[in-house]
């Protein structure tokens, strides 16, 4: 039973435009949510996080939105580049460091 | 250190056999995290840590996997008589707060 739910395991996007990775759970409890990018043969990095009291944070060209009532919430990178091609894993958390539960990740390519 | 360190990088093994990972937390943070990433993607938590203590062991396979994260050493997990399904990458992650940080991983090759 996935908690944590990445619908679209790959997504390509033209340099330049907006990427919109997307992520689902089902655990109303969780209290933070976080993505990270993933290169080959490399540990994942964090990139952005949002707690569950807030419904935007925006980084640079990362943004995530949160929709509590819908359990969703999205990646935006804006403008994509070709770096930014990785896997992205969305993950959540409930409150006082637990552990993180993984979606299954969506590999982003940003062509040329 | 500014990373999280995980020696080694690969680690081959006979069925059996006795496999140790260590991990290196970024200097001042609490807690630390071992997960297993099996089927390419999935993440699996194992066990944290809070300083020397054990926080969370839900994860754990008791049998023949343990843990120790002791004053002024590396983390380390041990798996004792490795299987073929033990075969993944394993993660360390540290934390000060609620952003965790992985570091590179070892893969282990269970033969």
């Amino acid at each position: 039973d996935q908690q944590v739910k990445q619908n679209s395991p790959s997504l390509s996007v033209q340099e330049g435009r907006i990427s919109i990775l997307n992520c689902d759970y089902t655990n109303s409890m969780f209290d933070y949510f976080l993505w990270y990018k993933k290169y080959p043969a490399e540990g994942p990095t964090f990139l952005i996080s949002i707690s569950s009291i807030k419904d935007k944070n925006e980084d640079g060209r990362f943004t995530v939105f949160l929709n509590k009532s819908a359990k969703h919430l999205s990646l935006h990178i804006v403008p994509s580049q070709p770096g930014d091609s990785a896997v992205y894993f969305c993950a959540a958390s409930f409150s006082g460091n637990t552990p993180l539960v993984f979606g299954k990740g969506t590999r982003l390519s940003v062509i040329a | 250190g500014e990373e999280v360190a995980q020696t080694p990088k690969h680690l081959v093994r006979g069925e059996g056999q006795k496999a140790k990972l260590y991990c290196a937390p970024i200097k001042g943070h609490s807690y630390v995290f071992w997960y297993q990433q099996v089927l390419k993607n999935e993440f699996k938590f194992l066990i944290s840590f809070q300083n020397e203590n054990v926080f969370d062991e839900t994860g754990m396979p008791k049998e023949r996997f343990s843990a120790k994260c002791l004053p002024n050493s590396p983390c380390s997990l041990e798996i004792q008589a490795t299987k073929l399904e033990d075969s993944a990458v394993y993660f360390c992650a540290s934390s000060q707060g609620n952003e965790q940080f992985f570091g590179p991983g070892t893969r282990l090759t269970v033969l």
